[in-house]
């Protein structure tokens, strides 16, 4: 079964603009989640959809978005690129059911984001 | 989300040695994770506990979800060098995971 991918794996992008990452999740698997991992703050959770749903979300500003497909895709979007958003932005797929087994999350390798 | 309390940040240990690391929590957590990442790459799943006082192994890593739903310890037998990496706790809240600083683990030969 192929993993979790992540489109582009690396990034540069200028204060202001704006970005779109990618997200395939695991074949079956209907939840997604994307983290930010800083060297400071470690790993840090955006937001998870399920369904097309958004159905958590973490402490970041309005500038984070995200969505979903009807296939689980995902796409997590950041507009007014700040420096401070340099980061390694992982995307996570799970079940996402109430048994056991389906919060198991899985992770892409990353895309790596650099704002300058 | 909550903070998890990961230690010791980093090891340093000689292969063949055994090593212990623990993550603890103000908060209950259903579900406790053990991830590993390595440089470049996405953190890969270890062990997944379900149970209050659950004790799961996978290979040479056994992991224990601590009675009191609060903590959870990872340990590894007779490391090698390819055990050289990250190791991430993570609690899991709702649809959420709150993850540890991780613990940064040198193995030399």
């Amino acid at each position: 079964k192929a993993g979790v991918t992540q489109t582009p794996r690396y990034l540069i992008k200028t204060r202001g603009q704006q970005v779109t990452l990618s997200c395939s999740p695991i074949s079956g698997h209907r939840s997604v989640s994307w983290y930010q991992q800083t060297p400071g703050q470690g790993l840090q959770f955006l937001f998870e959809y399920f369904s097309e749903t958004q159905r958590n979300k973490g402490n970041f500003p309005g500038r984070f978005s995200g969505r979903q497909f009807s296939n689980s895709r995902s796409e997590m979007n950041v507009s007014t690129l700040e420096l401070g958003d340099s980061a390694l932005y992982l995307c996570a797929s799970s079940l996402g059911r109430r048994t056991s087994g389906s919060y198991e999350q899985y992770f892409g390798p990353g895309t790596r984001l650099t704002v300058t | 989300g909550q903070q998890l309390n990961q230690s010791p940040q980093s090891m340093f240990i000689q292969e063949g040695e055994d090593v212990s690391m623990n993550c603890t929590s103000s908060s209950i957590f259903n579900t406790w994770l053990w991830y590993k990442q390595e440089p470049g790459e996405g953190p890969v799943l270890l062990i997944a506990l379900y149970k209050a006082g659950e004790l799961t192994s996978n290979g040479r890593l056994t992991a224990q979800f601590g009675i009191t739903r609060k903590d959870s310890f990872l340990n590894i037998s007779a490391s090698i060098p390819s055990d050289v990496g990250i190791y991430f706790c993570a609690g899991q809240s709702g649809y959420a995971l709150n993850f540890g600083k991780g613990t940064s683990l040198l193995v030399t030969p």
